[in-house]
């Protein structure tokens, strides 16, 4: 059984450009999280998503923005790119009795 | 500010001896409490969890500790492997209607032959 997969696994973009991220759940699980690492940082929350519903945001700007299809697969989009969204994007996806499961992440490099 | 702080960056520990890693909270809100173990280029795996309402609980060589009043969580591992060489991150959670997990900064594990 395939686990949590994201694509692409490495990314080099130009400042003002947007990316977009892809993530598929392991099969049966609803709920889709995102996060961002940082380079020496633990991962920080950008969104949840649960049944194709936002169920929470975190702390990022408005360039920031998600979506999860109907096959509960989800998309994180990046408008405007910066220097400082450089960072590993993980998704998680999550079953009420099995927990967090993340996937090994998409390296964003802005340069 | 961060809820979630784990003071020490870098740990070493010779093979066989115990690991003891460490998480300070902030907020009294958590009530649930997970360790992840991240190698260089994976996601974050995970390693295991306490409920609130514990302030113990085991998993072969690995122990989770939680201190509600002290608001303090450690992750025991005995007897440490080489294999257990890897960044320890702790992540808190309670739910706020999304399930959102508030990492600390981890600690990088290395274990000595």
């Amino acid at each position: 059984d395939a686990g949590v997969t994201q694509s692409p696994t490495h990314l080099i973009k130009t400042r003002g450009q947007h990316v977009t991220l892809r993530c598929s759940p392991i099969s049966g699980h609803k709920s889709v999280s995102w996060y961002q690492q940082v380079l020496g940082q633990g991962p920080q929350f950008i969104f949840q998503y649960y049944e194709k519903e936002e169920r929470g945001r975190g702390n990022f700007p408005d360039r920031f923005s998600a979506r999860q299809f109907p096959n509960y697969s989800s998309e994180l989009n990046v408008n405007a790119l910066l220097l400082g969204d450089s960072a590993l994007y993980l998704c998680a996806s999550s079953h009420r009795e099995s927990g967090y499961t993340f996937g090994s992440g998409t390296r964003l490099t802005v340069v | 500010d961060q809820q979630v702080k784990q003071n020490s960056p870098s740990l070493s520990v010779q093979e066989g001896r115990i690991s003891i890693l460490n998480c300070d909270y902030t907020n009294s809100m958590f009530d649930y409490f997970l360790w992840y173990k991240k190698y260089p280029a994976e996601g974050p795996t995970f390693l295991i969890s306490i409920s609130s309402i514990k302030d113990k609980n085991e998993d072969g060589r690995f122990t989770v500790f939680l201190n509600k009043s002290a608001k303090h969580l450690s992750l025991h591992i005995v007897p440490s492997q080489p294999g257990d060489s890897a960044v320890y991150f702790c992540a808190l959670g309670y739910d706020q209607g999304a399930q959102k997990l508030v990492f600390g900064q981890g600690t990088r594990l290395t274990i000595n032959p």
